[in-house]
């Protein structure tokens, strides 16, 4: 079966810095893709940066950027000059067909 | 305005005493999904529907039951609710054609109280 695992249950960055936040998962299958969630205190779920597997090069938006290594499974989130309004929880989840399973979460604190 | 609307956004029940929260999608989308979130367990799937009257189990299903009449409304039904389901629950919708690529619209949230 299917699993992500974000090894991170909170992180601190300061303001301007930069910060990583890790994602692993375990599957068999070689098609499939990864995503990246930030919900803020309002609780809603945005769509931060999705990877399709299939691709080799990084998806990167604005600030937000992916280390994709599909050999080790492991898809970690880089946000470059932390801005006050990243704190929030952030999800890594896994998606092939309609099976979709989200990591634990990381909450992220940013320091003024 | 593409959405994914629920409601209500907030219940307070008793035990044992049947509710329906709601989940409606303007953008026609065949896949829908219902998710909860309880602190430190992330988001779990309960239930999901590939298109009309397909509805599958997730990964947490005991305890709620779903429909899909149509293809916008997918509400989540708990006939006898428990203090453990107590929790924040998300409907999401998506498109299928391209499954494997599209991103997930998620609703704003129902907070769900069990006396």
């Amino acid at each position: 079966a299917q699993t992500v695992t974000q090894s991170q249950p909170e992180m601190s960055v300061q303001e301007a810095e930069t910060v990583t936040l890790s994602c692993t998962y375990d599957t068999s299958e070689s098609d499939y893709y990864l995503f990246w969630y930030k919900q803020p205190p309002s609780r809603q779920m945005i769509l931060v940066i999705r990877q399709e597997a299939y691709k080799q090069q990084n998806a990167t938006e604005n600030r937000f950027s992916v280390n994709f290594q599909k050999a080790a499974k492991s898809f970690s989130l880089k946000i470059s000059d932390s801005q006050l309004g990243d704190a929030a929880m952030y999800f890594c989840a896994y998606r092939r067909d309609d099976k979709i399973i989200f990591g634990k979460g990381t909450r992220l604190h940013i320091l003024p | 305005e593409a959405q994914v609307t629920q409601n209500p956004r907030y219940l307070i029940t008793v035990t044992g005493k049947k509710l329906t929260v709601t989940c409606s999608q303007n953008m026609n989308h065949e896949y829908m999904s219902w998710y909860r979130q309880d602190p430190g367990l992330g988001l779990r799937q309960i239930y999901y529907s590939m298109n009309v009257e397909v509805t599958d189990k997730g990964d947490v299903p005991e305890g709620y039951k779903v429909s899909r009449k149509e293809k916008r409304n997918f509400p989540l039904i708990l006939e006898s609710p428990s203090p453990n389901q107590t929790s924040l629950y998300f409907c999401a919708s998506s498109d299928i054609g391209g499954l494997r690529d599209h991103e997930q619209f998620f609703g704003p949230g129902t907070r769900l109280t069990v006396l």
